[in-house]
């Protein structure tokens, strides 16, 4: 199983929005509506900030927001702040009843 | 709160085994599927396995298939991965990690545990 493809690197400014993508195939995201994502900094476990691609679990800024359209998915960030710089990893489930995450992508605000 | 603690780690021999254990803690055990992720060092996640809430079934990635298992006692709450015919690309930050519930996503995360294979 292939991960799936986010970019390596996405930057903005504090306050204004980003978008990281996620894309996949009709085996993985396109297929189900069980995509998370998750914020790690450095040296730290993995937070979970998006699950089955929209809902957002309790304590989560609302400044998060998941999304799908066919086999991408996309994660914003609005109002970017100074603790939101850190890797971002999606997940899926599969259809060979397994997970599978994303390369992650590194947000860094200016 | 939830807590998920892991232990066991350290360092093998190529060819070595090794089980990892996950105390948990804070919710009822019993009722959720748990995985096992695995990050190598400055690299990306890894999903590896994971177990549904009964241990009825158990799913593997392909890179582990047929050396590791997992297992769970839910009269303990705990969690454990048998690793064996260990790799030296099995060097990894092994975390616990309990399902949201609502289809493989992951809610609570362990502090991890550094396995590390080398001669």
């Amino acid at each position: 199983q292939s991960a799936l493809t986010q970019p390596a690197s996405v930057s903005g400014s504090p306050g204004q929005s980003i978008t990281i993508s996620c894309t996949g195939t009709s085996s993985d995201v396109g297929g189900y509506n069980y995509v998370s994502w998750y914020q790690q900094h450095p040296g730290k476990a993995p937070k979970l900030m998006i699950y089955d691609v929209s809902n957002r679990p309790s304590g989560v800024s609302n400044r998060f927001s998941g999304s799908k359209s066919g086999n991408t998915a996309s994660l914003t960030i609005s109002g970017l702040q100074a603790e939101d710089e850190a890797d971002y990893y999606c997940s899926s489930y599969t259809s060979s009843s397994t997970l599978v995450f994303g390369n992650g992508t590194k947000v860094t605000v200016l | 709160q939830v807590q998920l603690v892991e232990s066991g780690g350290g360092v093998v021999q190529p060819g070595g085994s090794l089980r990892l254990s996950c105390a948990a803690s804070g919710f009822t055990f019993s009722n959720y599927g748990m995985h096992w992720v695995r990050q190598a060092p400055g690299k990306g996640l890894e999903w590896v396995t994971f177990i549904r809430y009964d241990g009825s079934n158990k799913y593997y990635a392909d890179s582990v298939k047929g050396r590791f298992t997992i297992s769970r006692d839910n009269s303990e709450n705990t969690l454990y991965l048998q690793m064996n015919s260990l790799r030296a690309d099995d060097t990894a930050v092994y975390y616990c990690a309990k399902d949201v519930g609502s289809g493989w996503g992951i809610d609570y995360w362990g502090q991890g545990s550094l396995v590390t294979v080398s001669s």
